[in-house]
């Protein structure tokens, strides 16, 4: 049972445009949620966090929003750039544990 | 900094050797310290995780196992591999809570 999903498994975008990312979750214990960015062959880097005592959190380009009610998490790049193209992983982690529950991950692709 | 190594960063072994797998984190004391791997075109499972010496935990029933040593070492092991464990296999560290995990650079492992 997979408790994050990231149901898109790759997005195409013009480069300056918007790219959303989504993320659903079904663990209603989860309170502190990740993106990161994975380029091949190498670690994830961490993007950007978010905590349940917020629905949205920003950092430059990329903002992320929590919809608890919806447990659902998205992830905004504006403006997006090639070197943007990644893939992206969604994560999610009770307060109470020390573990990360990974989405699948989306394959961003930024075309200029 | 915090730094994490992993070693090697590439390897290809034949069905039933052994396996070791090192992972050392600079530049920070008793950190958490995990094991995940990728499978290709997966997302990130946990394997192993640890909160301190000699303490492992185990998420998935494998023939992998893991050890702790020293403060800053955490080791995956294999005493017969199988194909099934071909991927890609990164280490993780935290300071526990609520911090973010943040990964090494991986070791791509293909077993032929």
């Amino acid at each position: 049972d997979q408790q994050v999903k990231q149901n898109s498994p790759s997005l195409s975008v013009q480069e300056g445009r918007i790219s959303i990312l989504n993320c659903d979750y079904t663990n209603s214990m989860f309170d502190y949620f990740l993106w990161y960015k994975k380029y091949p062959a190498e670690g994830p880097t961490f993007l950007i966090s978010i905590s349940s005592i917020k629905d949205k959190n920003e950092d430059g380009r990329f903002t992320v929003f929590l919809n608890k009610s919806a447990k659902h998490l998205s992830l905004h790049i504006v403006p997006s750039q090639p070197g943007d193209s990644a893939v992206y992983f969604c994560a999610a982690k009770a307060s109470a544990g020390n573990m990360l529950t990974f989405g699948g991950g989306t394959r961003l692709m930024v075309k200029p | 900094s915090q730094t994490i190594h992993q070693w090697p960063a590439t390897l290809v072994q034949p069905v039933g050797s052994p396996l070791s797998l090192e992972c050392t984190v600079e530049g920070t004391s008793n950190p958490n310290l995990y094991w995940y791997r990728q499978a290709a075109g997966r997302g990130l499972q946990l394997l192993f995780y640890s909160v301190g010496i000699g303490q492992i935990s185990s998420e998935v029933p494998q023939n992998l196992s893991a050890s702790r040593p020293q403060d800053r070492q955490f080791i995956l092991s294999s005493k017969k591999l199988l194909l099934s464990d071909s991927g890609f296999y990164l280490c993780a560290r935290s300071s526990g809570g609520w911090d973010t995990q943040y990964f090494g650079p991986g070791t791509r492992l293909t077993v032929l």
